[in-house]
């Protein structure tokens, strides 16, 4: 099925340790985030491809580094985790001539820092 | 800064009832707005879109509204079921949106209907 893939749904870390969530979409949509999403503060951007080749910082950058490796694949590594790193994290892919789809969102990685 | 706000946060209902969701935003020039649902442990999937030239749209029994000029979206849920027990998400474009699409969420309105 098309749409946005994310690996892995779920993973625990200890603080200090790094490691890299992978997003794929198959919909040739142009744009790509990254958003997490924490109880009591909604979702929130942290990065984002406009289009291959190019990232911008969102709302909450710090501590977080990605990769647009090509059109399909956005991915978000954290170098050296933090508690305050425990989330959910979610990638979504859009394309402005789809006015009517707007977002595609995977289904989430749930990560715990301890 | 784009500042999206939904009341109520919670609401809980008996199956059958007509219900109004509300979104309101701070910046009212605004690309579009869409509305989200997302069921427990799930991502987010896409509702309606409302473009800034449009009063409002429809999808079954959903039916969302735009006013920009008062920076407010209803989501209207006409005959609700159990299954529409979820949470409902909206979201505008951040100011100097050069990606066009960036969004701003709200924190949602979780849903309960009681069968």
């Amino acid at each position: 099925n098309a749409g946005v893939t994310q690996t892995p749904k779920f993973q625990v870390l200890k603080t200090g340790q790094s490691m890299t969530l992978q997003c794929a979409q198959d919909m040739n949509h142009n744009s790509m985030y990254w958003y997490r999403q924490d109880p009591g503060m909604g979702l929130r951007l942290i990065y984002y491809s406009a289009s291959e080749g190019t990232t911008d910082k969102g709302e909450v950058p710090n501590g977080y580094n990605v990769s647009r490796l090509n059109k399909r694949e956005f991915s978000l590594r954290l170098e050296s985790a933090a508690p305050s790193q425990t989330s959910v994290y979610f990638c979504a892919s859009s394309e402005l001539r789809e006015s009517l789809l707007g977002y595609t969102f995977g289904s989430g990685t749930r990560l715990t820092v301890v | 800064k784009q500042e999206v706000t939904q009341i109520p946060a919670a609401l809980s209902v008996p199956e059958g009832e007509n219900l109004v969701l509300n979104c309101s935003f701070t910046d009212s020039a605004i690309y579009n707005l869409q509305w989200f649902r997302q069921d427990p442990g799930k991502g987010l999937t896409s509702l309606l879109l409302i473009q800034s030239s449009q009063r409002e749209q429809t999808s079954g029994r959903l039916n969302a509204s735009l006013d920009k000029s008062s920076g407010r979206s209803t989501l209207y849920i006409a005959a609700s079921q159990p299954g529409d027990s979820a949470t409902y998400l909206c979201a505008a474009p951040r100011e100097n949106n050069n990606a066009g699409n960036m969004l701003t969420f709200g924190g949602g309105t979780r849903l309960m209907v009681k069968p």
